[in-house]
């Protein structure tokens, strides 16, 4: 399994919001910078967020990055179909030596 | 914009051996390490190897230290990914990536390619 733990699905009516989760440990989240890629069906994945809560330029103000102690946390407000993806965090781990990614949320626009 | 192009995919047996290939153009590419992330079918993102941007720094996953080998040729702006002794577990999707930041490979990837299929099977 991932070293970064998310759930792996998670749902919300057009125009709600939704929280994704990115749990770690101090080897990680707790003390590198997270960041959030999209990837939407059959395409490589995109930035969205870097150093725990930046938008690279082009990304929506509907996105949004925050990082507690060893947790880290995407929110994406007005729900749109477009955003129906699959969504992962990432960090460097430090015991590891190694750069780390969660498994993975596929969200879903209902 | 920014752009990297990933070939040398394919179908090769267990044991085999494939070189993938990355080209980047508009950007200084020799300014920033890169990195190959795989994605096995169905499965999430897994980073593989990095290398800096002289060449002259290489880090590799557990999963593949001794069969991979990360180069560059800074002269032709490509990335390359020597890849022996396959397994059926190396079957992914890889994708070069280019750092956020020329003074981190590891921080984050601003750009990726479009990917490039090795599948390992007989």
């Amino acid at each position: 399994q991932s070293v970064l733990t998310q759930p792996p699905s998670v749902s919300a009516a057009p125009g709600q919001k939704v929280t994704i989760s990115c749990s770690g440990s101090s080897s990680n989240i707790g003390n590198n910078y997270v960041s959030w890629y999209q990837q939407l069906p059959g395409t490589a994945p995109k930035l969205l967020i870097y150093d725990n809560n930046k938008r690279p330029s082009g990304i929506p103000d509907r996105f949004s990055g925050s990082k507690s102690d060893t947790s880290a946390t995407l929110g994406i407000t007005g729900l749109q179909t477009g955003d129906e993806a699959d969504y992962y965090c990432g960090t460097w781990d430090s015991s590891l030596s190694a750069v780390v990614f969660g498994g993975g949320t596929k969200l879903t626009v209902l | 914009e920014v752009q990297l192009v990933e070939s040398g995919g394919g179908l090769v047996q267990p044991g085999g051996s494939l070189r993938l290939s990355c080209a980047a153009s508009k950007f200084t590419f020799s300014s920033y390490a890169m990195s190959w992330v795989r994605q096995a079918p169905g499965k999430g993102l897994e980073w593989v190897s990095s290398i800096s941007g002289s060449g002259g720094n290489t880090y590799y996953a557990d999963s593949v230290k001794g069969r991979v080998t990360i180069s560059r040729d800074n002269s032709k702006n490509t990335l390359y990914l020597q890849m022996n002794s396959l397994r059926a577990e190396d079957t992914a999707v890889y994708y070069c990536a280019k750092p956020g930041y020329s003074s981190s490979w590891s921080r984050n990837y601003d750009y990726w390619g479009q990917g490039t299929l090795v599948t390992v099977s007989s």
